[in-house]
């Protein structure tokens, strides 16, 4: 079935660093969607991406639908400690009438003050 | 604050009982999802109502069951619970059956006990 792999796993960085992570499909996809979740809270939307090619920015985020459309990046530029969580990726999983979305195994950032 | 709401925020139970988890999506939202967090599967999708309808079906397992009421809040039943039940159970919301940008709620954890 599909899959979404994310990478890396987990990243350890300085306060102010900048950040890049990625996720890759085994098919292609038309959105991405990333979450971010905090610990004990439930996965919140920060960037929807609808086009192969598109560049979406929300805040310090910045994220890109690969144009081959089995990948996409989230950069988050001068970070800062309540960046602190889990980024997951996310794409649509089932057929064109449903929701059903599946879920990378996720990035879990910590920042360094 | 995503505007879904669920209750009860924890849950401890035994093996074998039955419990029913609540949700209430974000008002104008028609489309309700389950997901189960597990700290070996990640998020994975369980099941998918529109207006009161079922739209699409995870990997759920026959003992768990859900439905969304008329005024869309929705209820997922798990039964004859096992030890590898206890995970985190977030609702979604969505306005429409195909909505890829849903909102998360703040979860229920579920233990098994």
């Amino acid at each position: 079935g599909q899959q979404l792999n994310q990478s890396p796993q987990s990243m350890f960085i300085q306060e102010g660093e900048d950040v890049s992570m990625n996720c890759t499909s085994s098919s292609i996809f038309n959105t991405w969607l990333w979450y971010k979740q905090d610990p004990g809270e439930g996965p919140v939307l920060l960037i929807a991406l609808y086009k192969a090619g598109e560049l979406t920015s929300n805040g310090r985020l910045t994220a890109q639908f690969g144009i081959t459309r089995k990948d996409s990046f989230l950069n988050i530029s001068a970070s800062i400690p309540s960046d602190v969580g889990i980024y997951f990726c996310a794409g649509p999983g089932g057929s064109g009438n449903t929701g059903k979305l599946i879920f990378g195994q996720g990035t879990t950032l910590q920042v360094k003050p | 604050d995503s505007g879904v709401t669920q209750t009860p925020k924890h849950l401890i139970t035994a093996t074998g009982q039955r419990v029913t988890l609540r949700c209430s999506p974000r008002s104008g939202d028609l489309s309700v999802y389950w997901y189960q967090q597990s700290l070996d599967q990640g998020l994975q999708f369980l099941i998918q109502y529109y207006n009161g309808e079922e739209r699409a079906k995870g990997n759920i397992l026959e003992r768990f069951s859900a439905q969304q009421f008329p005024d869309l809040h929705s209820e997922l039943n798990l039964s004859s619970l096992e030890l590898g039940d206890s995970a985190l159970y977030f609702c979604a919301s969505s306005t429409t059956g195909t909505g890829n940008e849903q909102f998360f709620g703040p979860g229920t954890r579920l233990t098994v006990l």
